[in-house]
Parts: C-alpha cells; structure tokens; sequence
C-alpha cells in the first residue's frame, strides 16, 4: 500500500535550533517526494522536491530509499518557519499525490 | 497571473443541502485535484482528473461528484450534505508527467450544519 507517515504533529524548536521533521514512506515503486509548506493564511505550496536536491530557505532533504524515508532538516531554525509542513509522494504516472498528516512546526523566540 | 483561484471562500450549509465548489486554473494544467483537510488528517484526495471530460474518485470520494468540462474548470458537488463534510476543501492543478508539483488555490472552508 502506498502511504507516507509523518509520525510528529508538532514540532517546537527554539530558534537557532536544529530542526529535522520526519517522513516515512511505503511506495513499491520509484518515488518521486515532495516537501510542500502551509504559512498562516497563506496557500499550501512547493517547498522542494527531492529529484532538484536544492535547499530552499536553508531547508534540505535526503531521500534515503534503505530507510524509506525523506526527512526535511535545517541547521538553524528561524520564526518564520513556523507552518505547517507535509510530505508528499507522486505515484509512477505522475497523476496522483499522497500526502502526510503534516507537522505543525513551532519556532519559539 | 491568478494561479488557482477557489470559489466561495466560505460558506455555511444546513443538512440535505446542495452546493458547488468551483477551481478555476489558469496554467493550461493538465491535472486538477480535490481534497479535503481535517485536523490530524492532512490532505486526503476526494476525486482529481487527468484531462478535459476525465474524472476518477480517488481516497474519500463518497457524498462527491465532479465535473471536468473544461481544462481550466473542475466543479465539486455536494448533492445533500452532511455534517461530516465540515471541511476544508483544496483544489490543486498539476502539469501532466513526472515530477510535477501540486499549485494549490485558497481553499474554501464549509461548515455543515
């Protein structure tokens, strides 16, 4: 069965802090994952995708297909990544997308 | 350049009522998705449509039905609601292929009475 877990529903750093929120997978396939962010009053949107390896707003993520999973971490947490955070796959045919229950991600001053 | 833009906003129905959603894109996409957000839940897809006059139910389809008769424009039904159906709804487009992200509109919360 196709699933993607995100055992955390929230998550509360300080600011400075690391900060590392976690995703699980089960795809029997090739996976394509997704990192998609929510702001306060903002539209769900992209945040990375794991095929660019890019780092956006100091965030990364490693797909590490051993483990089955695609955690989303970055070194030094900010306020304004406060969101709420969800983990997404695309299954093979690219027409369907999976997503988490979501993170709530709280950076306290 | 509007994106994805979602229709109400807001709206309150009484049990057994009937209303439209409608997700407008203006992307030329392909794809286009409804889900629907609970607390706890995430995001679960209601039905979502792969081209022109194509739709597909998909996690939670039960109590929906939708329309896809132009590319730009996917409709989502509720014929009688239901309090369970208090949600918030997301529309969402997509390129057709691999490795293409979801645009997401506003969303539409509704609340059954």
């Amino acid at each position: 069965a196709q699933r993607v877990t995100q055992p955390e529903k929230l998550l509360s750093v300080f600011k400075g802090a690391p900060v590392e929120l976690k995703c699980n997978y089960s795809y029997s396939g090739s996976p394509e994952l997704f990192w998609y962010v929510q702001y306060s009053r903002q539209r769900l949107q992209l945040l990375l995708r794991h095929i660019s390896r890019e780092s956006i707003k100091g965030f990364t993520a490693d797909l590490n297909k051993g483990e089955t999973s695609f955690h989303l971490k970055k070194p030094f947490a900010q306020e304004e990544d406060s969101a709420m955070y969800y983990c997404a796959l695309l299954n093979t045919g690219g027409f369907k997308t999976i997503f988490g229950a979501g993170t709530r991600l709280f950076v306290k001053a | 350049n509007a994106g994805v833009t979602q229709t109400p906003k807001f709206r309150v129905l009484k049990t057994g009522q009937s209303m439209t959603l409608l997700c407008a894109q203006d992307m030329n996409h392909e794809y286009m998705y409804w889900y629907r957000q609970d607390p706890g839940m995430g995001l679960r897809l209601i039905h979502y449509s792969v081209g022109e006059g194509t739709t597909a139910k998909g996690e939670v389809p039960d109590g929906y039905n939708v329309s896809r008769l132009k590319k730009q424009n996917f409709l989502l039904g509720l014929e009688s609601a239901a309090p369970s159906q208090t949600s918030v709804y997301f529309c969402a487009s997509s390129r057709q292929g691999g490795n293409q992200p979801q645009h997401f509109g506003d969303g539409t919360r509704l609340s059954i009475l």
